[in-house]
């Protein structure tokens, strides 16, 4: 069955630490893709980065980081010289052809607090 | 700003009532999606239209339905609330729907609260 863990259900740093969000995924196909989003405090779910399972390259983007394992089945995010703005509940999620349509299976959110 | 709306912001009502959600997609998106959010459930697809016809169902109540119109917005409608259908409810939108992997915008949100 195709399911996302995201085992650390709230993180606690302080402005300017480095933290690693993690992703473990399972799936039955050898083509998915993958998807982190960030909901802040306002409550809207915001898109950050979509990844398909043949490219396992790692991907940054300003201080956000991804690194896809296959290996480990893993999608981890990290966040740079973390910022207050940066505290947001971050979801990982998978979408496979064994799911009908496109839809999105979610991992259970990691609550991010970022203090000053 | 996804660019998908959602009306109305914040929903309260009673149990046994009936509400419409109304969501429109981003401007040349042919999908829609339905999600909700609760506290013990996190977030649980619904429902998924793509040119006004339904293309896949998850765990939607035989109290909700939902239609896609010919404008491409949609609607989501859920009867005979119970207290445990309070929840956010999302849409979001893609631009095919034909398969897995589409990036989903999505809107921000109707926040449902059944007294």
């Amino acid at each position: 069955a195709q399911k996302v863990t995201q085992a650390q259900t709230e993180i606690s740093v302080v402005e300017k630490e480095d933290v690693t969000l993690d992703c473990v995924y399972e799936t039955r196909d050898t083509t998915y893709y993958l998807f982190w989003y960030k909901q802040p405090p306002s409550g809207e779910l915001v898109f950050l980065i979509r990844r398909n399972s043949f490219d396992e390259q790692n991907e940054i983007s300003g201080r956000y980081s991804w690194n896809f394992q296959k290996s480990t089945s893993s999608f981890n995010f990290t966040i740079t010289a973390s910022q207050v703005v940066d505290s947001a509940v971050y979801f990982c999620a998978l979408s496979d052809p064994y799911n009908q349509g496109g839809k999105l299976i979610f991992g259970q959110g990691t609550e991010l607090s970022v203090k000053p | 700003d996804s660019g998908v709306t959602q009306t109305p912001k914040h929903l309260i009502t009673a149990t046994g009532q009936r509400v419409t959600l109304r969501c429109s997609p981003r401007s040349g998106d042919l999908s829609v999606y339905w999600y909700q959010q609760s506290l013990d459930q996190g977030l649980q697809f619904l429902i998924q239209y793509y040119n006004g016809e339904e293309r896949a169902k998850g765990n939607i109540l035989e109290r909700f339905s939902a239609q896609q119109f010919p404008d491409l917005h949609s609607e989501l409608n859920l009867s005979s609330l119970e207290l445990g259908d309070s929840a956010l409810y999302f849409c979001a939108s893609s631009i095919g729907g034909q398969g897995a992997g589409e990036t989903q915008y999505f809107g921000p949100g109707t926040r449902l609260l059944v007294l």
